[in-house]
């Protein structure tokens, strides 16, 4: 199993829709979780992290943590053709450990 | 939040060349870290780098090939080794956030714009 999985995609969704992006991963000890968005030819924007279960909203981004799932989502609200990126769910390894695992990207298309 | 610049953005290479990139950032940080994401891939963490100690490599990558210097806690500069081909990829640096107030876990990584490699 890899460490962390994210749902394939590419994910198209019309403008004003709810976009949904799905993180699952492996080691039960990682304690933080973050989501990036990268366009294209960018390097990587952090938007949203969550360390506890349960909802953490800012603006339209709505990240979800289930520790007992090994289950991470972030929810997009209202989407703009600004928000098609390719989106990247991390995971720290092992507790304390800063170093990050990233899943391979979810790329996400807003159609206006 | 701190500012992290790269030299170069991006370089064209031959194979057998060696390419130094720099990382600079506005303040001083305890960790940094150099990643690799390869044409269409995500991001793989190539090492740490930390001041005044050898960087710690992970699996797959060893010094010979990406040597990284770390002279003080304001830059680091990575170096990729005997290039080949395979080696063409967006090189990253990132930093933790310090002081942002998480209780349990870690502190948010904040990307450099990136050091993009095309190896001939």
């Amino acid at each position: 199993q890899k460490e962390v999985e994210q749902n394939s995609g590419p994910l198209s969704v019309p403008e004003g829709a709810i976009a949904s992006l799905n993180c699952t991963y492996s080691d039960r000890g990682s304690q933080s979780f973050f989501w990036y968005r990268q366009y294209s030819g960018k390097s990587p924007e952090l938007i949203m992290s969550i360390y506890s279960n349960g909802d953490k909203e800012d603006g339209r981004f709505t990240a979800q943590l289930n520790k007992a799932s090994q289950y991470v989502s972030l929810l997009i609200r209202d989407s703009q053709p600004s928000d098609s990126a390719t989106y990247l769910c991390a995971v720290n390894r092992q507790g304390g450990s800063e170093k990050l695992v990233f899943g391979k990207g979810t790329k996400l298309t807003v159609n206006p | 939040s701190a500012v992290i610049s790269q030299k170069p953005s991006r370089d064209i290479c031959q194979r057998g060349t060696s390419l130094t990139i720099q990382c600079q950032v506005d303040s001083q940080v305890t960790m940094m870290f150099w990643y690799r994401q390869q044409p269409g891939q995500s991001l793989t963490l190539i090492a740490t780098a930390n001041q005044g100690s050898e960087a710690t490599y992970e699996s797959g990558f060893v010094i010979d090939k990406f040597p990284i210097s770390r002279p003080n806690l304001t830059f680091s500069t990575l170096t990729v080794s005997n290039m080949s081909p395979e080696d063409s990829s967006i090189y990253l640096c990132s930093i933790p956030r310090s002081a942002s107030g998480v209780v349990m876990g870690v502190d948010e990584q904040f990307f450099g714009p990136g050091t993009r490699l095309t190896v001939l």
